[in-house]
């Protein structure tokens, strides 16, 4: 069973509007952690948010933001006032039992287009 | 402070040949990962170090895969006898021990091509 589900291949936004991604996960782990990374043409995954499976409040940094709704197993991206540098490849990620083990498990992405 | 950093950024061999990359972690971080990148797919995890101690395995890392970090500093991948279907994207990562976030900060990636 896929533990990280991004149903959307592609998506495009104008800029300066907002774009949701959409993210479900699977896990009967307690403890987890929740990543967003971005993926440009170049290769190189960048980090952008994190949300821990017992924070209280949704995580925030800068133009992002993560809708972590625990009891629907979702954790959407919200990217607001979307600039043309936000064209990429964005990823959800999840790491169970923290400390335990260590690895990502990833989406298979989504294609964000920023048009002017 | 300098990145991840991988060498080669690109690798073209012919089938059955043996390859060698290279991942050089961010200084102080002591956790490096390996993982494997298809067309279209997310990074597929291969295995990770503390220090030089290898924790953990995927099962997708057959016995022509290896990986060392004889030195808890830089690590190396090898392929053995490689196959067309190794043709992927090797992306190394890091990340400090412990942390109240556990980011992994990834390499610009090595592009392996079996031809």
């Amino acid at each position: 069973a896929q533990k990280i589900t991004q149903t959307q291949p592609g998506m495009f936004v104008q800029e300066k509007e907002a774009v949701t991604l959409d993210c479900t996960y699977d896990t009967s782990d307690p403890s987890y952690g929740l990543f967003w990374y971005k993926q440009p043409s170049s290769g190189e995954m960048i980090f952008l948010i994190y949300q821990g499976s017992y924070d209280q409040q949704n995580a925030t940094e800068g133009r992002y933001s993560l809708n972590f709704q625990k009891a629907r197993k979702s954790a959407n991206l919200v990217i607001s006032a979307s600039q043309l540098g936000d064209s990429a490849m964005y990823f959800c990620a999840m790491r169970e039992g923290l400390g335990y083990t260590d690895k990502l498990i990833f989406g298979t992405g989504t294609r964000l287009q920023v048009f002017p | 402070d300098t990145g991840v950093s991988q060498n080669p950024r690109h690798k073209i061999t012919k089938r059955g040949q043996n390859v060698t990359f290279r991942c050089d972690p961010i200084s102080e971080h002591n956790r490096l990962y390996w993982y494997r990148q298809t067309l279209g797919q997310g990074p597929e995890f291969l295995t990770y170090f503390q220090n030089e101690a290898q924790l953990e395995k995927s099962r997708l890392l057959s016995d022509r895969f290896s990986a060392e970090r004889p030195k808890g500093s830089f690590s190396t991948l090898e392929i053995q006898r490689t196959e067309q279907g190794d043709s992927a994207m090797y992306l190394c990562a890091s990340s400090p021990s412990g942390g109240a976030n556990y980011e992994q900060y990834f390499g610009p990636g090595t592009r392996l091509t079996v031809t």
